[in-house]
């Protein structure tokens, strides 16, 4: 069946911008994650939703970071005045239960400038 | 907090050869999951290979296999008859045995090039 998608691939921000990223999960999974990855360096965890609800946003690094997942499929991470430090790769990764494996998407390239 | 440390930024293998890839990590935990992740450049994280921290024995996956060391938290990947796809980044990462979503854990990574 068809994997973990996001969108858009790539996305170039002005300071200041808002963005939104959007994951799609596999169908079925209960679980999905979203993690940062700045160049050269390991993914590193945002938040976690169970269905509908976000039960960890321990890892948002800022109030500016908000994420959703209104229907408990689709879940779209939206970046409020954006700041070059935002500049990651942000990675979308589902399971069908939380304690199942992750299955990744192929990441949202921001760019901020 | 748990951590994971990578301490080989870059390794390089001769194809057909084997290379070893070496993690460290930290938890207070007794029961959790180990992992390793390749990460090619289109930047798609795939899992390579899976250890249960209640499992004596070592995980394999046909070339992949692991060295698990519990009392020294040592978690070692090898990759044997390398081949020119196997290049891409290496992410070791560790992940709590809990029964809501827990987070991974991820190192620092290690870039493997494979030489023809």
């Amino acid at each position: 069946g068809a994997g973990v998608s996001q969108s858009p691939r790539y996305k170039v921000a002005k300071r200041g911008q808002d963005v939104a990223l959007r994951c799609d999960p596999i169908s079925g999974h209960v679980s999905l994650f979203w993690y940062q990855q700045a160049l050269g360096q390991g993914p590193e965890f945002l938040t976690y939703f169970q269905n509908e609800a976000q039960l960890d946003k321990s890892g948002l690094p800022s109030d500016r970071f908000f994420a959703e997942r209104p229907e408990g499929s689709v879940s779209t991470l939206k970046i409020q005045r954006t700041q070059q430090e935002d500049s990651a790769v942000y990675l979308c990764a589902s399971s069908y239960r939380g304690r199942w494996e992750q299955y990744f998407g192929p990441g949202t390239r921001l760019t901020v400038t | 907090a748990q951590t994971v440390t990578q301490s080989q930024p870059e390794m390089s293998v001769q194809e057909a050869e084997t290379v070893t890839l070496s993690c460290t990590y930290d938890t207070s935990e007794s029961d959790y999951y180990l992992f390793w992740y390749k990460q090619p450049p289109s930047r798609q994280m795939i899992l390579v290979i899976r250890q249960e921290a209640y499992k004596q024995q070592n995980a394999t996956e046909n070339r992949f296999s692991v060295n698990f060391q519990k009392a020294a938290k040592s978690f070692s990947l090898k990759i044997s008859d390398s081949q020119l796809g196997d290049a891409a980044m290496y992410f070791c990462a560790y992940r709590r045995e809990e029964t809501s979503g827990s987070r991974l854990t991820f190192g620092e990574g290690t870039q493997l090039t494979v030489n023809p």
